[in-house]
C-alpha cells in the first residue's frame, strides 16, 4: 500500500539553527500539507501546497517557515531560525483531490526537538 | 470560522461494549466532517467522512458517525469495542467557506478494556 514517508523520524537542534524536514508524498497525490502537534495538543494546520504554490496558510506558519517541492517528488518544509516554541511532530500529508472531499494520508512524522 | 470541540480527553469502555466518541463543530456555512485515528507513534489515519446525504456514514474498521444537523455534532461509534481500538481519535472539520485546510479537535484517547 503505498504510504507517505518523513525524514528525518526525530531532530534535535539548537535554538536559531535552520531545519529541513522532507516529505516523500504518494506519487500521484496532487495537494499536499503540512500539520504540527505539539506533544498533548491539537494538530494545527501550517501549510497546503498545490501546482507548485501555497494554496493557504495559517497564522502559524510566517516568515520563518517556507515550503517548496524541489524534485516533484519531494515536499519540504524549511524553519529558518528555530524558536523553543517550534518544539512538536510535523506531520505532512498528501492526498489526491483536495483535502476537503478527499481522505488526506499522513506521514508518521518528524519529530523536531529544539533546546 | 470553524473550529472542533471534543468534550472527553479519555473514553474508557469495555471490550465488546458499544463506544462512543463524542464531536460537535461550529462553521459558518456547510460542514465536511471527518474522523481520524492515531495509534502510538504513528501518523492520523482516515476512518470515515461526511460530505453530503445519508447523516449516518460507515467508514472503516466498522466504525461509523451520525451527523446531527440541529446538534452540530458528528459522533463516532462502534456497537462492540475491541482493545486493538484503542488510540487517540480527532474529529475535523471544514466548510465550504473561509479555510479549506482542515481543522482538528483536541482528540479524545479511547481505552478499551478487557
Amino acid at each position: 500500500e503505498p504510504e507517505v514517508t518523513q525524514t528525518p523520524s526525530h531532530q534535535v537542534t539548537q535554538m536559531g539553527q535552520e531545519v529541513i524536514l522532507r516529505c516523500v508524498p504518494i506519487s500521484n497525490h496532487l495537494y499536499f500539507y503540512w500539520y504540527r502537534q505539539i506533544l498533548g495538543q491539537k494538530v494545527e494546520f501550517l501549510v497546503s501546497f498545490y501546482n507548485n504554490e501555497i494554496s493557504e496558510k495559517s497564522e502559524i506558519f510566517d516568515d520563518q517557515f517556507s515550503v517548496e517541492r524541489p524534485d516533484g517528488s519531494n515536499f519540504t518544509l524549511k524553519i529558518r531560525s528555530t524558536k523553543l516554541e517550534d518544539s512538536a511532530m510535523y506531520f505532512c500529508a498528501s492526498a489526491l483531490r483536495s483535502g476537503d472531499t478527499g481522505e488526506l494520508f499522513f506521514g508518521e512524522g518528524s519529530r523536531l526537538t529544539v533546546l | 470560522a470553524q473550529s472542533v470541540a471534543q468534550p472527553e480527553d479519555q473514553v474508557n469502555v469495555a471490550e465488546g461494549n458499544p463506544l462512543t466518541v463524542k464531536c460537535t463543530y461550529s462553521v459558518s456555512g456547510n460542514p465536511y466532517l471527518f474522523w481520524y485515528v492515531q495509534y502510538p507513534n504513528r501518523g492520523l489515519q482516515f476512518l470515515l467522512k461526511y460530505i453530503t446525504g445519508d447523516n449516518l456514514v460507515k467508514g472503516s474498521y466498522g466504525f461509523e458517525a451520525e451527523f446531527n444537523k440541529s446538534q452540530t455534532s458528528f459522533h463516532l461509534k462502534k456497537p462492540s469495542a475491541l482493545v486493538s481500538d484503542s488510540a487517540l481519535y480527532f474529529c475535523a472539520v471544514r466548510d465550504d467557506t473561509g479555510r479549506r485546510a482542515l481543522t482538528f479537535g483536541s482528540g479524545t484517547r479511547l481505552q478499551v478494556q478487557p
